[in-house]
């Protein structure tokens, strides 16, 4: 079955401290997303990637394909960036896959001021 | 643009009671999904589709049937509300397979 694993399931972080997420996954793929879950309940994407890394901002994405392990580093963190944040991953097309997404269970992350 | 868009925001039904959760976007994006968020499980695929008059199964598709007229509208409808169904529902789209994905602000669905 393809699944999608990310931990950990709940972080709680002071100001300013560097947080990492990391999500793995068990087959290949074709795409990663990393989703942000607001504590509204709105989600919005934040990256999508297939290889190497992206950056925007304070927040950094990272994937590496032979490994099948994905990270979300956030630099300098702050209490707004509270929220529930989503791994997803995409499988290629054919064998049954028309590209839907499978998603992680989220990870809580908690920032203190 | 307004992106993708649910109504209603909140939902209460009786068991048995139907209705349609309405999803529109107005980015001409072919590929439409709806997904049900419940606590401590990933949001699992209810049905898609892959543009106008294509739909096809998700993951957890009992109980819900889906349209796709146009390319801006992928309502849902609930047949025979049951309790197992109170959840949070999201409709998102993306331009093809490969695009990224826009989520609508979701609908809060309780079932008595």
């Amino acid at each position: 079955k393809n699944e999608v694993e990310q931990s950990p399931q709940n972080l709680t972080a002071q100001e300013g401290e560097f947080i990492t997420i990391n999500c793995s996954y068990s087959v290949g793929i074709s795409a990663l997303h990393w989703l942000q879950q607001h504590p509204g309940g709105g989600i919005v994407s934040l990256f999508m990637l297939s290889s190497g890394k992206k950056k925007h901002g304070r927040l950094i994405a990272t994937i590496n394909i032979q490994e099948k392990h994905s990270s979300l580093h956030i630099t300098a963190s702050h209490p707004r960036d509270s929220a529930v944040y989503i791994c997803a991953v995409r499988f290629p097309m054919g064998g049954g896959s028309q590209g839907n997404l499978i998603f992680g269970k989220g990870t809580k992350l908690s920032v203190k001021p | 643009n307004a992106g993708v868009t649910q109504t209603p925001k909140f939902q209460v039904l009786k068991t048995g009671q139907s209705m349609t959760l309405q999803c529109a976007q107005d980015m001409n994006h072919e590929y439409m999904s709806w997904y049900r968020q419940d606590p401590g499980m990933g949001l699992r695929l209810i049905h898609y589709s892959v543009g106008a008059g294509i739909t096809d199964q998700g993951e957890v598709p009992n109980g819900y049937n889906v349209s796709r007229s146009t390319t801006e509208d992928f309502p849902l409808r609930l047949l025979s509300a049951a309790p197992s169904q109170t959840s949070v529902y999201f409709c998102a789209s993306r331009r093809d397979t490969a695009g990224e994905q826009y989520f609508g602000p979701g609908t809060r669905l309780t079932v008595t």
